[in-house]
């Protein structure tokens, strides 16, 4: 009973297609993530939804698009896909974290992107 | 700006303590969490301190210091199993943005 799953695990692809990861969370909670961590193992937030709403949109190019079309849900899109996108993606949630609550993120278990 | 460092890497032999050392900047401050991650899997929570302080969780205990912008994380016993990366990461005050170090790879050797 997976708290954070998020699908496929691996996805290989040329340059230039589009291609989606999907994330779904059963924990009940209100923010969800997507993380990319990239081949030196740096974890970097790239956007956060608070029940389908977007709060943070980190400098990433507008090929990425999230949708949230429900609070359980957080999917991420990718356009044109180039090169230096390959990496591993992470869905996370949580509790509100700026209550400054001892509430932490719950990763999935990563989709891991190469772009040929 | 905002700054979080740790090193790349470090080594210890199994049954031992080891210290990994986490320094930050940021200008709003809202809790420090420790996070580990095994090789091809998902991070997954260890610790969180938001006071100054030791707050001890079994073989595992999270320092930190606020005024020094420095948190310590602490393996006694050590395993093999605990062979993973250790991320650093700090709560951007009143934000839901969690910044990351680059994360400490720790190897345990027998």
């Amino acid at each position: 009973d997976t708290a954070v799953s998020q699908t496929p695990k691996y996805l290989v692809t040329q340059m230039g297609n589009d291609k989606s990861i999907k994330c779904e969370q059963n924990l009940g909670h209100d923010t969800m993530y997507w993380y990319k961590q990239d081949s030196k193992k740096f974890l970097k937030i790239m956007f956060s939804y608070n029940n389908k709403e977007l709060i943070i949109n980190e400098t990433v190019p507008n090929r990425f698009s999230p949708k949230s079309p429900d609070k359980a849900h957080l999917n991420l899109h990718i356009n044109s896909l180039e090169l230096g996108d390959s990496a591993v993606y992470f869905c996370a949630s949580s509790q509100e974290l700026r209550t400054g609550t001892t509430g932490e993120l719950f990763f999935g278990e990563g989709s891991r992107l190469t772009v040929l | 700006g905002q700054n979080i460092d740790q090193p790349t890497e470090m080594t210890a032999t199994e049954g031992a303590i080891v210290q990994i050392n986490c320094t930050y900047q940021t200008s709003g401050f809202n809790g420090l969490f420790w996070y580990q991650q095994h090789a091809g899997e998902a991070p997954t929570f260890l610790s969180y301190n938001v006071l100054d302080g030791l707050e001890e969780k079994g073989r595992f205990s999270s320092f930190l210091s606020r005024s020094k912008g420095y948190s310590y994380l602490l393996l006694k016993e050590l395993q093999m199993k605990d062979s993973a990366s250790y991320l650093c990461a700090f709560l951007s005050y009143n934000t839901d943005k969690l910044i990351f170090g680059t994360g400490t790879r720790l190897q345990v050797f027998p």
